[in-house]
């Protein structure tokens, strides 16, 4: 593959409903890292893999939000009954075994009416 | 609690010039720190980090414990610089790369 793909690349939901975003790394990198980028914010860690188990979860803002990685590689990020403040650009990132984020992907854009 | 300030949301210079693109952090362990670049259209991605000690594309960043600061330099800026250039901290000791940006500054490369 050409690198980190995410999808969808545009969501638009309302307010309450669940969304899922997914993450495809980039072949072989077994870390994976979730970040979001809100209007006027940097960039804030979210939740890392490392495999398929996440040791560190410690940025995931509330309990609505949920991610798992499945096979080592895909991974899917769910948000539940969504707010208007999850509108975001939600970034993936893969890695070499454990090091920082390395490559992102081109993000999903999340608004939420 | 750490933090990344890059004072700097935009930096215009002179193809042939020097850049500094300036990051200072507030962290009281053991920071790993690191500069990322997001070109126009193009994904972020990794520059570099201060335990490689290495240049990349011309560009150096020396970690200063003493000023708290991790400048990003290059002695003659290019075209193809002109980018969003983001710089990050971890604890290096955490075992999970959970990075702290500061904002970002916005390098403009004048021909």
């Amino acid at each position: 593959g050409a690198g980190v793909s995410q999808s969808p690349s545009n969501k638009v939901t309302e307010k309450g409903k669940d969304v899922e975003l997914r993450c495809d790394p980039i072949s072989g990198h077994t870390a994976l890292y979730w970040y979001r980028q809100s209007l006027g914010q940097g960039l804030e860690f979210l939740i890392y893999f490392q495999g398929n188990s996440a040791p560190d979860k410690s940025g995931l803002p509330s309990d609505r939000f949920s991610a798992e990685r499945t096979g080592g590689s895909v991974s899917t990020l769910t948000i539940q009954r969504t707010q208007q403040e999850d509108s975001a650009v939600y970034l993936c990132a893969s890695s070499l075994e454990g090091g920082p984020p390395q490559f992102f992907g081109p993000g999903t854009r999340l608004t939420v009416l | 609690a750490q933090r990344v300030t890059q004072p700097e949301k935009l930096l215009s210079v002179f193809k042939g010039a020097p850049v500094e693109l300036k990051c200072n952090y507030s962290y009281s362990g053991s920071p790993e720190l690191f500069w990322y670049v997001q070109y126009s259209r193009q994904r972020l991605q990794l520059l570099l980090r201060h335990i490689s000690r290495e240049s990349i594309k011309g560009f150096t960043a020396d970690l200063n414990k003493g000023e708290t600061s991790f400048h990003l330099k290059k002695p003659f800026a290019q075209e193809e610089d002109s980018a969003m250039y983001y710089c990050a901290l971890s604890d290096s000791g955490a075992g999970s790369y959970q990075l702290t940006f500061g904002k970002g500054t916005k390098l403009s490369v004048i021909p």
